[in-house]
């Protein structure tokens, strides 16, 4: 069985300052790991994904986020916020053990403020 | 964006009525998703297909079902519906092959009063 955990509910930065948002995740087989951005109101768009390539991942709008087997995380970084940024965030797994019955699990989100 | 359409996008209905939802592509995708996302729960999976006339449940399959009679289309259909089931319901596709990544619509924000 999978899961995955996102250790902060909300996170608030200052604007210009780094982002970390934080994700665990546990799998029985080797992972495929996402990270999806949901804005006000919106529906869900890809930031990056992780699927057994390069361990170092990086995605739209200057995040990244490194896969690390041995502390089963996969942590989305930014060097410097923006205000544009302030969104709810879903760290997602997918064992892909079975092909084609690709079926996702989320974690349960984190809200990323930023302080102008 | 992938092309995925959603309809209706809001609704309200009243306890005990039926609902039917409906996704719509034009990415010829082969798989489709219908999820439900709820504060502090993330998004769930309802029902999913992997093939016209094929579907599977989810983790928080009672109280729906599904139906899909073309590619392009994937119903959802709350039988009777409850308040429990108000919350905001979103579907996806997936491209076999490749990059495993679900492509969303914009979501329908049901109310059952």
């Amino acid at each position: 069985a999978q899961s995955v955990t996102q250790l902060d509910s909300h996170v608030s930065v200052s604007e210009g300052t780094p982002v970390l948002l934080r994700c665990n995740y546990s799998s029985s087989y080797s992972p495929s790991l996402f990270w999806y951005v949901q804005h006000p109101n919106k529906g869900l768009q890809l930031l990056l994904k992780y699927t057994s390539a390069a361990t170092l991942v990086k995605g739209i709008n200057g995040f990244e986020a490194e896969f690390k087997k041995s502390e089963t995380s996969f942590h989305l970084t930014k060097p410097s916020a923006h205000m544009s940024d302030a969104a709810e965030y879903f760290c997602v797994v997918s064992d892909r053990v079975d092909f084609g019955n690709e079926k996702l699990t989320f974690g349960t989100g984190t809200r990323l403020t930023i302080i102008p | 964006d992938a092309g995925i359409t959603q309809s209706p996008r809001h609704k309200v209905t009243e306890t005990g009525t039926p609902v039917t939802l409906r996704c719509h592509q034009t990415e010829n995708h082969r798989y489709m998703y219908w999820y439900r996302q709820d504060p502090g729960h993330g998004l769930r999976l309802i029902h999913y297909s992997y093939g016209v006339k094929d579907t599977d449940k989810g983790e928080v399959s009672d109280g729906y079902s599904v139906s899909r009679s073309k590619t392009e289309d994937f119903l959802l259909t709350l039988e009777s519906a409850t308040s429990s089931q108000t919350s905001v319901y979103f579907c996806a596709t997936l491209e076999r092959g490749g990059s495993y990544e679900q492509y969303f619509g914009p979501g329908t924000r049901l109310t059952v009063t």
